[in-house]
């Protein structure tokens, strides 16, 4: 079955601190994608990464880097020197050849940067 | 600019109206969705549509439902069938259908049954 985990319900940090976000997802597919979205207050989902399982490269996007581990079965989210603009809702999220046409999605961690 | 609209941003219906969603893009995108989010909660999946004149049931399709006359648009009909219909609806749309493709989504519409 798919499934997508994300253990910190809420976090809050002071700014400028570093904060990660844990995933951890459950597939038996061999080929599958991970992906993280943000939701800002105005509720829109904005996209900000995909990775397939076959890259298992850290990716780094300015402040933003994700650290996918396929032994763990996880791809967390660290923000570097949070802005209170991170404040939002980050959702991972799971695709792949089970349920092809959907996108299964945590229930998300609430982060909240603090001035 | 490409995107995804949905409007309008909040709604108001008394109990026992059925009432329409509308969802359009301009990003030439062949699959479209519509998820629920109820607060605190992830995202449920009530409706997808891979290609026009088609589409399939999702987690959380009953009292609902859609139609996909034109590539662009995906209204959603919510229905007195519905028994708690009050909740934020968003609307996405990819490439193409599969979980490879990441989905884009629109602003949201806040729904409120009294």
């Amino acid at each position: 079955a798919q499934k997508v985990t994300q253990a910190q319900t809420e976090i809050s940090v002071v700014e400028k601190e570093d904060v990660t976000l844990d995933c951890v997802y459950e597939t038996r597919d061999t080929t599958y994608y991970l992906f993280w979205y943000k939701q800002p207050p105005s509720g829109e989902l904005v996209f900000l990464i995909r990775r397939n399982s076959f890259d298992e490269q850290n990716e780094i996007s300015g402040r933003y880097s994700w650290n996918f581990q396929k032994s763990t079965s996880s791809f967390n989210f660290t923000i570097t020197a949070s802005q209170v603009v991170d404040s939002a809702v980050y959702f991972c999220a799971l695709g792949g050849q089970t349920g092809a046409n959907n996108l299964f999605f945590g229930t998300g961690t609430r982060l909240t940067v603090i001035p | 600019d490409g995107g995804i609209t949905q409007s309008p941003k909040y709604l108001f219906r008394k109990e026992g109206q059925n009432v329409t969603l509308s969802c359009e893009q301009n990003l030439n995108h062949d699959a479209m969705y519509w998820y629920r989010q109820d607060p605190g909660q992830g995202l449920r999946l009530i409706y997808y549509s891979q290609i026009v004149n088609d589409f399939q049931k999702g987690d959380i399709a009953e009292g609902y439902s859609v139609s996909r006359e034109k590539k662009e648009s995906f209204p959603l009909t919510v229905t007195s069938a519905q028994k708690n219909p009050t909740a934020f609806y968003l609307c996405a749309s990819s490439m193409t259908s599969g979980g490879y493709y990441e989905q884009y989504f629109g602003p949201g519409t806040r729904l409120t049954v009294t």
